[in-house]
């Protein structure tokens, strides 16, 4: 089975602290996606990655960087919390850059919440 | 970009049959995945179409129609289970990638 973990279910930082939201997955795969979680709003890509070292802005990346130097693991870097940004995160792999069939996996989430 | 709706709650009892709907507009059409999401937890697949007509499994199905830009998702014999927030995702090319967008999840309500 493929596995996706998240590095903390929880978490309470401060405004303009920075954060650092790690991903893993153990399946090889090419893709990785950071996406956020709001009610209402459904889920909206930040950023992805189709390899290392390789990143794509999604929709949302203003206040948010990413780091994939290994192939297993993908970051989200908050450089400077603010409120606004307190959300559920979630982490996403997915096998190969095509246009066949590639579903998606997801990690557990991360409740993120800025004071 | 694209634009894809999903209505926001349905209910439905337990036994019945609910189809939750998703309409979209994109270009460079490649795909629409239906995801499931219970409340707490990470969406898991449910079903993949990427050309015209109807894929069953079980005790749900997924149809697709491109020309109308058109999707829904058939559950069947609802359980008290299958109450849970359902995901409608369409691919689309994007400078060479293959991104998926979300829509905003249909909340479905079961009740015995």
């Amino acid at each position: 089975d493929v596995k996706v973990t998240q590095s903390s279910r929880y978490l309470v930082k401060r405004t303009g602290e920075k954060v650092f939201l790690e991903c893993v997955q153990d399946m090889d795969h090419e893709n990785m996606f950071w996406y956020r979680q709001d009610p209402g709003l459904g889920l909206r890509l930040i950023y992805f990655s189709y390899d290392v070292k390789m990143k794509e802005k999604g929709d949302i990346p203003e206040g948010y960087s990413v780091s994939r130097e290994k192939k297993e693991r993908f970051s989200l870097i908050l450089e400077s919390a603010s409120t606004n940004q307190t959300s559920m995160y979630l982490c996403a792999s997915s096998l190969e850059q095509g246009a066949g069939f590639d579903e998606q996996y997801f990690g557990p989430g991360t409740r993120l919440t800025v004071t | 970009g694209q634009n894809i709706d999903q209505p926001t709650e349905m209910t439905a009892t337990e036994g019945a049959i609910v189809q939750i709907n998703c309409t979209y507009q994109t270009s460079g059409f490649n795909g629409l995945f239906w995801y499931q999401q219970h409340a707490g937890e990470a969406p898991t697949f449910l079903s993949y179409n990427v050309l015209d007509g109807l894929e069953e499994k079980g005790r749900f199905s997924s149809f697709l129609s491109r020309s109308k830009g058109y999707s829904y998702l058939l559950l069947k014999e609802l359980q008290m289970k299958d109450s849970a927030s359902y995901l409608c995702a369409v691919r689309a090319t994007s400078g060479g990638s293959y991104i998926p967008t979300f829509g905003r999840g249909t909340s479905l309500i079961v009740h015995p």
